[in-house]
């Protein structure tokens, strides 16, 4: 069963665009983490946000964690042609336990 | 450091057939998790094994059971294929439980 559901499924913007996926989730987690596919590859981390963080930034992205909505978003700014892929929330609800991935947000940039 | 290796990379089966795919963690990195990837379903957590024991177990039928070597290096095996598992199968090495690096995937297909 997914634990995070990605909000838009599908998302489409213009380069130098900032971009904006959410996340919701339904149980308490002890941290959320993004991760990015390339058309059907493995995934790639990109960022980790642990339940007593709110906020957090590397490079041009942007990641928002509200535990009290269980809801987290991402934000891509200045998006780039090489931003197209598909964008998953994984959540654990303990350190060591299963991490869960949510069905994902299909990011396409327009030239 | 290497990455995680996936073999095979594409693989036929018939039905009723059994298949064996395997993955190399990166070196150092004692828990493995592998996950079944279909259009409908998205990401689906099979299972993970650390230092040879299974930790955590996804809600798939026992036709789905995995190992975990002394080398960490771990195997899946699907026994008595049905048409519905055919999917991307993904492995995900970490170090600790929460960022995992994914291999490339093998892609399974049952006709």
């Amino acid at each position: 069963s997914q634990q995070g559901e990605e909000d838009p499924q599908a998302l489409s913007i213009q380069e130098g665009e900032n971009a904006t996926m959410n996340c919701s989730y339904k149980t308490s987690i002890n941290n959320l983490q993004w991760y990015r596919q390339n058309s059907g590859r493995g995934l790639v981390h990109l960022i980790l946000i642990r339940s007593n963080e709110r906020e957090k930034h590397s490079g041009r992205l942007r990641v928002t964690l509200d535990t009290s909505k269980k809801s987290s978003s991402l934000l891509i700014t200045a998006s780039r042609a090489a931003d197209t892929a598909s964008y998953f929330c994984a959540t654990a609800m303990n350190r060591d336990d299963k991490i869960i991935f949510g069905k994902g947000t299909r990011l396409h940039i327009l030239p | 450091k290497a990455g995680v290796t996936q073999t095979p990379r594409y693989l036929i089966k018939t039905r009723g057939q059994q298949v064996t795919l395997s993955c190399s963690p990166i070196s150092g990195h004692r828990s493995v998790s592998w996950y079944q990837q279909t259009p409908g379903q998205g990401l689906q957590f099979l299972f993970e094994y650390f230092s040879e024991t299974q930790r955590n177990k996804g809600n798939f039928p026992g036709r789905f059971s995995g190992r975990q070597f002394s080398n960490s290096r771990s195997e899946m095996n699907v026994s008595t294929l049905e048409l519905g598992d055919s999917a991307l199968y993904l492995c995900a090495s970490s170090l600790q439980a929460d960022h995992q690096y994914f291999g490339p995937g093998t892609r399974l297909t049952v006709l």
